[in-house]
């Protein structure tokens, strides 16, 4: 059973830093690209970041571009998300999730998600 | 630019039907999704991926009643035999070169 667990979300002041993690298990960590998508409380999904495979190919949203880096551990199966500079607008759930790729289409989709860690900025 | 584009809220009585779109920018009909289900209080659940020509591939554990259809630039899901725990927040998501992954704002569907 593929399973994503995020861990390292808490309450941060503006201009701080906090990484987050995601642990995964279930499948082969190594072969997939790994996303982070953050949700604003009310609001809806939002891609942060993406890493290859093996992390030849990073990609941040522009929102978070310069401030966020993403990195991944194939050996401890782990997926990292550091997050420095923040602000009031990062707060959010962020979630960690598992992209697929289907060579028929050209979709990259999300295929499997963690239930996600709270990132609260404020003084 | 690519944008998904979709209605708020939808409701519908339990035990009906109901059908949600979410529609392509212009100029990206051809594009297929993927629909994602998030439940009150719950991280997202992957649906289901949906071709322009309406064929589809759900994830695993998905009923059947849910399914999938396009038209044009429309996206369809279909969700048959309303449940209770359908009522959610249902998303669309792409992808597009140089833009990445792309999400529709959301339909709430109320379950009524």
């Amino acid at each position: 059973e593929v399973q994503l667990v995020e861990s390292g979300g808490g309450l941060v002041k503006p201009g701080g830093s906090l990484r987050l993690s995601c642990a995964a298990s279930g499948f082969t960590f190594s072969s997939y690209s790994m996303n982070w998508v953050r949700q604003a409380p009310g609001k809806g999904l939002e891609w942060v970041s993406s890493i290859s495979s093996s992390s030849s190919y990073i990609y941040y949203a522009d929102s978070v571009k310069g401030r966020f880096t993403i990195s991944r551990d194939n050996a401890k199966n782990s997926l990292y998300l550091q997050m420095n500079s923040l602000r009031a607008e990062d707060t959010a759930v962020y979630y960690c999730a598992r992209a697929d790729y289907d060579i028929l289409t050209g979709l990259y989709y999300f295929d499997y998600w963690g239930q996600g860690t709270l990132v609260t900025v404020s003084s | 630019q690519l944008v998904l584009t979709q209605s708020p809220s939808a409701s519908a009585s339990l035990g009906a039907s109901v059908k949600l779109t979410c529609t392509l920018s212009s100029g990206h009909s051809s594009y297929a999704i993927a629909w994602h289900q998030q439940q009150p209080e719950k991280g997202p659940r992957y649906l289901m991926k949906l071709n322009s020509d309406g064929s589809h591939s759900k994830g695993d554990g998905i009923p059947d009643r849910f399914s999938g259809s396009s038209s044009g630039a429309e996206r369809y899901l279909t969700i048959s035999s309303l449940q209770s725990e359908d009522e959610a927040d249902y998303y669309c998501q792409t992808w597009g070169t140089g833009i990445h992954w792309v999400f529709g704002g959301g339909t709430k569907l109320t379950v009524l």
